[in-house]
């Protein structure tokens, strides 16, 4: 089982620039969520899909942030226009209800990304 | 809200030693409860579980007992390795279907 992949792991980029992070959950897993990690803040979880569909974005900090799921593989993170204060690790999950349980959530390694 | 409490870190202790860190919830009906480590440089990995009251959650040498009166889910380990040095979250899944985390506490291990 390969887990959760994240690309890329480290990204450095400039103020105002766009950011893409990608995810491909592990195969099978209807959910994904995508959560953002920081000293100050924690975890947080920032949007949540269920079989491709957004169920829950109020997470998402403001509109310069977007996600999508085009399928069953893959899903994005885009941040447009970047700023500092967006500097975190940005975590992707995923989790089943095969067995009717879909509260263990895997996790990605996860992208670091720097705003400069 | 649904919310968890974690005792603040970082918690420093020699190998072998006995670990215990803290964690209490607040959160409607009895949702499941978690423990997850984050070792440098990596995502969120679980641990343990438990789902319902007075359950035991293990794995690696580390338990935690879901305990509904106490609202707790304490996580303990009779003899840490230098190799358990980590940040460790505790989480409930609440009706809403999400998982909600504590703020980490970060153990160190020392030889």
């Amino acid at each position: 089982d390969a887990g959760v992949i994240q690309s890329p792991r480290h990204e450095v980029t400039e103020m105002g620039q766009e950011v893409t992070l990608r995810c491909k959950p592990i195969s099978g897993h209807d959910y994904l969520f995508w959560y953002r990690q920081t000293m100050m803040r924690g975890l947080e979880l920032l949007i949540y899909f269920n079989n491709n569909v957004p169920i829950d974005d109020s997470g998402m900090p403001e509109d310069r942030f977007s996600a999508k799921m085009p399928n069953a593989s893959f899903s994005t993170l885009k941040i447009q226009p970047s700023e500092p204060r967006d500097s975190a690790v940005y975590f992707c999950a995923s989790s089943f209800t095969g067995t009717g349980v879909r509260d263990t959530q895997y996790f990605g390694p996860g992208t670091r990304l720097t705003v400069l | 809200g649904d919310s968890v409490t974690q005792m603040e870190g970082p918690v420093t202790l020699s190998e072998e030693a006995f670990l215990t860190i803290n964690c209490t919830y607040t959160a409607t009906g009895y949702p499941s409860l978690f423990w997850y480590v984050q070792y440098p440089g990596e995502g969120l990995q679980l641990l343990l579980k438990a789902t319902k009251a007075d359950d035991k959650g293990s794995n690696k040498g580390f338990e935690a007992t879901y305990r509904k009166e106490t609202t707790s889910f304490h996580l303990e380990k009779g003899s840490v390795q230098v190799s358990d040095s980590a940040v460790y979250f505790c989480a409930l899944y609440n009706q809403g279907g999400k998982l909600i985390f504590g703020q980490g506490t970060e153990l160190s291990v020392k030889p």
